[in-house]
């Protein structure tokens, strides 16, 4: 069975500019959790979304959204990017939304210049 | 709110050699879980281990062990006849769990380094 995958790997963009970030779960998995790795943050947890429905939210503000499609699939965005949001995301995905353990992918490095 | 604490920023350790990463946690949930993933210098969250606040017994996968003691509230990961490819950040989590939301919240990591 496949693992978690995420688009791109890789990405530089400048100060302004909006960003989208793409995590496809494992086959049969329906929650699907972003966080945001940083050096001085450490791992943080952004948006859980399980069914479509967002289902939690981490403390950050409202440039960074989500949502998830009918096949389990979720994209992050971030507008009007600041240079704190580089950072490392990772995307993990759960069979169902309560006791089941979160695997992640292999993350987006994302560059703010 | 829960935490997690992981007191040793780094370790090193020679191949072949056992080694105890430290992990405490801070909940007032009767049920909870604990993770331990492995970050390699790639970036994937490699999963380790997991422990049920309900478990009567210590949770082994291969090489590795959970060294549960609830009352102490901590949750080290053992790590027995250790190789060079270990050698990565380690982080334990623990399960936050809210009307059926989860989240995981994270410790620090400890950067384990193995010496041939």
């Amino acid at each position: 069975k496949a693992g978690v995958t995420q688009t791109p790997r890789y990405l530089i963009k400048t100060r302004g500019q909006q960003v989208t970030l793409s995590c496809s779960p494992i086959s049969g998995h329906r929650s699907v959790s972003w966080y945001q790795q940083t050096p001085g943050q450490g791992l943080q947890f952004l948006f859980e979304y399980f069914s479509e429905t967002q289902r939690n939210k981490g403390n950050f503000p409202g440039r960074f959204s989500g949502r998830q499609f009918s096949n389990s699939r979720s994209e992050m965005n971030v507008s009007t990017l600041e240079l704190g949001d580089s950072a490392l995301y990772l995307c993990a995905s759960s069979f169902d939304s309560g006791q089941e353990t979160q695997y992640f992918g292999p993350g987006t490095r994302l560059l703010v210049l | 709110a829960q935490k997690i604490t992981q007191t040793q920023p780094g370790m090193f350790v020679q191949e072949k050699e056992a080694v105890t990463l430290d992990c405490t946690y801070d909940t007032s949930d009767p049920s909870y879980g604990l993770f331990w993933y492995k970050q390699p210098s790639s970036g994937e969250m490699i999963f380790l281990i997991y422990q049920g606040s309900y478990d009567q017994q210590n949770a082994t996968e291969g090489r590795y062990s959970l060294n549960f003691q609830k009352a102490r509230k901590s949750a080290n990961l053992v790590i027995s006849a250790s190789q060079l490819g270990d050698s990565a950040m380690y982080f334990c989590a623990m399960r936050e769990t809210s009307r059926g939301a989860q989240k995981l919240v994270f410790g620090q990591g400890t950067r384990l380094t193995i010496n041939p």
